[in-house]
Parts: C-alpha cells; structure tokens; sequence
C-alpha cells in the first residue's frame, strides 16, 4: 500500500456544476477524515466516517455537500451546485481508529470554480 | 470559541536553529499535532505531545505546557529542504468527537 490517494488531483469546473472526489485510504484505517484547506490557512474539518459509519460534520458545512464510505473503503465527497467560494483543496486523510493516531494525508484535489 | 494562534512567517539561515510557537485555546485537550507542510503537498506528521515536557526526534523537538496552552517545534542544524510550512494541531472536543483543530500554519524560509 503506497499511501492515500485522490482522484482526481485537479478539477476545474464552471458555477452551479456538480463535483465528485473519491479518495482511498491506507487499507489498514478504519478512520477516514475530509478536510478543506484555502492558501495561507490550516485545514479546515469538513466530515470523518469510522469504518462506513459518518460519525461527524461540521456545522459550517453547508447542505450542498455530502459524502460517503459505502463499504468502508473508499470515500467519496460530492458538492453540488458549485459556487465560486467552494475553490479550495480538498484533503483527504486516513488513521487507525484512535483519535490520538496520526493522520495520513493524501496529495489533495484542487478545485477551481470558474 | 477555539483558537490556535502561530507566527504567519519567520526566516532563519541554512545551519541555524529556530523555534515555531505555538499557543491554543480550545474545548478540551487532548494532545496536540505538529505537521509539516511543503508548497502544495500534503501535511506530514512530525510529533504528537499530549504530557507537559519536551519530546526529541532527530533534528526536530516539540514541547508541550498544558497549563500555559503553548507548545513550541524546535528545528536543529536547518537544511533547505526545511522551508515549508508548519501546523499546529489541538486534539480538542468537536461537537461529539474528537476533533483536530488547526492553526494557520507557520511558513518557515531558510536562507543560504
């Protein structure tokens, strides 16, 4: 296993259209986290699933924003309805299932909404 | 509310020494991350302290006083390859999790 990774790394796409990330995690963690991150600041936590189960969203997360982890594998975060202040990267991350873990990050998605 | 304060940029020389501060304010402690972050990559863990005291790996330290809310990321013999940007992240109580919270990042250049 070579790590987490996203797919696609880049995705440039107009206002108002859909997007949808897929991230996979290191085979072993059973946590998996979705972050935003904008130049200059830290990420910023959007979701995390335990297994399939999401366990937690933040409350700045808007409603046009879902995610899933169907068979506890994979991720995928779809934004709908894309507006301009939705460009960011998108960082996917993965952990044993202690919270006290260290957290694996993947290479990230840059979105741009045009 | 929550809050995780850095320096937003320091310099120092190829071969020096330098120290990143950090101080926090959050809902709840439960250790706290130092990552590192080069342009346009992804955060790498660097430490984890969750005991008041100093913890050495290599070139890199991180200390930890909980009753202060500070923590700092001290980098011996610095390389070029050091100039990045560093995180400081609170394991602090989300809304019924654990949750990191983040700061802004440090963003470290090293000169020749």
């Amino acid at each position: 296993d070579t790590g987490v990774s996203q797919d696609p790394r880049h995705k440039i796409t107009k206002r108002g259209q859909n997007v949808t990330f897929r991230c996979d995690p290191i085979s072993e963690h059973n946590r998996l986290y979705w972050y935003r991150q904008t130049l200059g600041q830290g990420p910023e936590f959007l979701t995390y699933f335990q297994n399939e189960a999401q366990l937690e969203k933040s409350r700045l997360l808007s409603d046009r924003f879902s995610a899933e982890r169907p068979k506890g594998s994979f991720s995928t975060l779809e934004i709908q309805r894309t507006e301009q202040g939705d460009s960011a990267m998108y960082l996917c991350a993965s952990s044993f299932s202690s919270p006290y873990n260290e957290q694996f990050f993947g290479p990230g998605t840059r979105l741009t909404v045009l | 509310g929550q809050n995780i304060d850095q320096p937003t940029e320091m310099t120092a020389t190829e071969g020096a020494i330098v120290q990143i501060n950090c101080t926090y304010q959050t809902s709840g402690f439960n250790g706290l991350f130092w990552y590192q972050q080069h342009a346009g990559e992804a955060p790498t863990f660097l430490s984890y302290n969750v005991l008041d005291g100093l913890e050495e790996k290599g070139r890199f330290s991180s200390f930890l006083s909980r009753s202060k809310g500070y923590s700092y990321l001290l980098l011996k013999e610095l390389q070029m390859k050091d100039s990045a940007s560093y995180l400081c992240a609170v394991l602090g109580n989300g809304d019924s999790n654990y949750q990191l919270i983040w700061g802004a990042g440090t963003k470290l250049i090293i000169k020749p």
